[in-house]
């Protein structure tokens, strides 16, 4: 059974630098064709998509939010960490770690974690 | 302003069918990227409806269909059923952005 689970503050201040953790089993991210993003979704609005990493540790980002985005992995560990820098209450949102089916771009997100909830407020 | 646009809402009576459409561009949909479909139940994380543009995952009921024709997709649901009411998300890969792609997503209200 594949499966993620989000973890990380639910509350940063304005400035600050959120770092949220998706540790995963079921799988390894050192299997070919792999990889692991993270999609968010602010309250009562649509989702997001913000990153990515594969197996091969190519990383693909929102070009909106490359600048302060960061995503890495620790293959050993099952996880991989998602850091966003200078977050504003814009980023208020539920944060998802999500597994799509292959690297193929046309494959969906066919795994997600619950979410986690995270408040950017001072 | 999301990539994909999705009308906000539509609704429908018990054992009806709604259609909702998603319209893109020709720098994804119309580009030949696939379509896919998201159903969001209240407080829950996003589930694969239809894959492939057409395809149902294993556990979909086949009363949920997909189709997609030149830079736009549509989700139908017949028989409509209250436990169908619930948030709907196209989404597809945008090459100009290089970046997936969603629609701003649709709520459907069994009346």
């Amino acid at each position: 059974q594949i499966t993620l689970k989000e973890s990380g503050p639910t509350q940063v201040k304005p400035t600050q630098t959120l770092t949220l953790t998706c540790t995963f089993s079921g799988f390894s991210l050192s299997t070919s064709r792999l990889g692991v993003g993270w999609i968010r979704q602010p309250p009562g609005k649509a989702l997001e998509w913000l990153a990515l990493i594969y197996w091969d540790d190519d990383k693909r980002y929102s070009p909106s939010l490359k600048s302060r985005l960061t995503i890495t992995k620790d293959t050993s560990k099952d996880q991989v960490v998602l850091t966003m820098t200078n977050v504003d209450p814009v980023d208020t949102a539920t944060y998802y770690c999500v597994r799509p089916f292959s690297s193929s771009l046309n494959d969906p997100f066919d795994i997600w974690g619950q979410g986690t909830m995270v408040t950017v407020s001072s | 302003q999301s990539v994909l646009t999705q009308p906000p809402s539509v609704s429908g009576a018990p054992g009806q069918r709604v259609t909702i459409s998603c319209t893109g561009s020709s720098s994804n949909i119309g580009a030949a990227y696939d379509v896919q479909w998201y159903q969001q139940l209240p407080g829950k994380a996003p589930k694969v409806l239809i894959s492939g543009n057409s395809n149902r995952p294993s556990g979909v009921p086949d009363r949920f269909s997909g189709s997609k024709s030149g830079t736009s997709a549509s989700l139908a649901i017949s028989g409509l059923q209250a436990e169908d009411e619930a948030d709907y998300y196209c989404q597809s890969y945008d090459f100009s952005l290089s970046a997936w792609v969603f629609g701003g997503g649709t709520k459907l209200t069994v009346l």
